[in-house]
């Protein structure tokens, strides 16, 4: 089955720097990859994803690339602010099976 | 609020017993997750469902995990004889078939003392 290793587990960033967060999967038949932000009390919400036929996607300060050939996937948030602070998950899915998650970065920004 | 709810929020519950948590996703989502989730890692599958089928469960699952959705809406999990380790949040999740983005509830959190 898919496994999905997510680095680094932790990240303190200055405000306005940059933060990077690595994931690798092991099914190639993965398809399908969202990053979810979870704040501390609530629910999972997602903020980007990328399908296997895009490279890379940017919306607005947050961007994924994807390199299928060596299976990872990273999340990219630039001129970070106080309130990106939250944990962040990645998953990968392929089609029809179950979302398999990451164990997730703890990310704090730091004014 | 049209999105995935959960019911209830928080279970207390005495080791032994049983409980029984609702899910209520999106209306027009075919595909309808649970996970559970302890302090500190990733969201860990239990099963899914595609409408009113169960097309997988989680292998760590253990037989006193039921869960049913017989309309193909809502959807129940159940735990026989909770136990200590039982102490998670359990998220519930839901999508459209093809390969889109699950949308999550608050989730219940338990505890069981």
């Amino acid at each position: 089955g898919e496994n999905v290793e997510q680095h680094p587990s932790t990240l303190s960033v200055q405000e306005g720097d940059s933060a990077v967060i690595k994931c690798t999967y092991s099914d190639s038949a993965s398809n399908y990859f969202p990053w979810y932000k979870q704040e501390l009390g609530k629910r999972p919400q997602l903020i980007i994803d990328i399908r296997s036929n895009v490279g890379e996607k940017k919306d607005q300060r947050i961007a994924v690339t994807l390199n299928k050939t060596a299976k990872h996937f990273s999340l990219h948030i630039t001129e970070t602010q106080p309130e990106d602070s939250a944990v962040y998950f990645c998953a990968a899915k392929s089609e029809g099976q179950n979302f398999v998650f990451g164990p997730g970065t703890r990310l704090s920004v730091l004014p | 609020d049209t999105g995935v709810s959960q019911d209830p929020r928080h279970k207390i519950t005495k080791r032994g017993q049983n409980v029984t948590f609702r899910c209520d996703p999106i209306s027009e989502h075919n595909r309808l997750y649970w996970y559970r989730q302890t302090l500190g890692q990733g969201p860990e599958f239990l099963t899914y469902f595609q409408n009113e089928a169960q097309l997988e469960k989680s292998r760590l699952l253990s037989d006193r995990f039921s869960a049913e959705r017989p309309k193909g809406s809502f959807s129940t999990l159940e735990i026989q004889r909770t136990e200590q380790g039982d102490s998670a949040m359990y998220l519930c999740a839901s999508s459209l078939w093809l390969n889109t983005e699950a949308f999550f509830g608050q989730g219940t959190r338990l505890t069981v003392v």
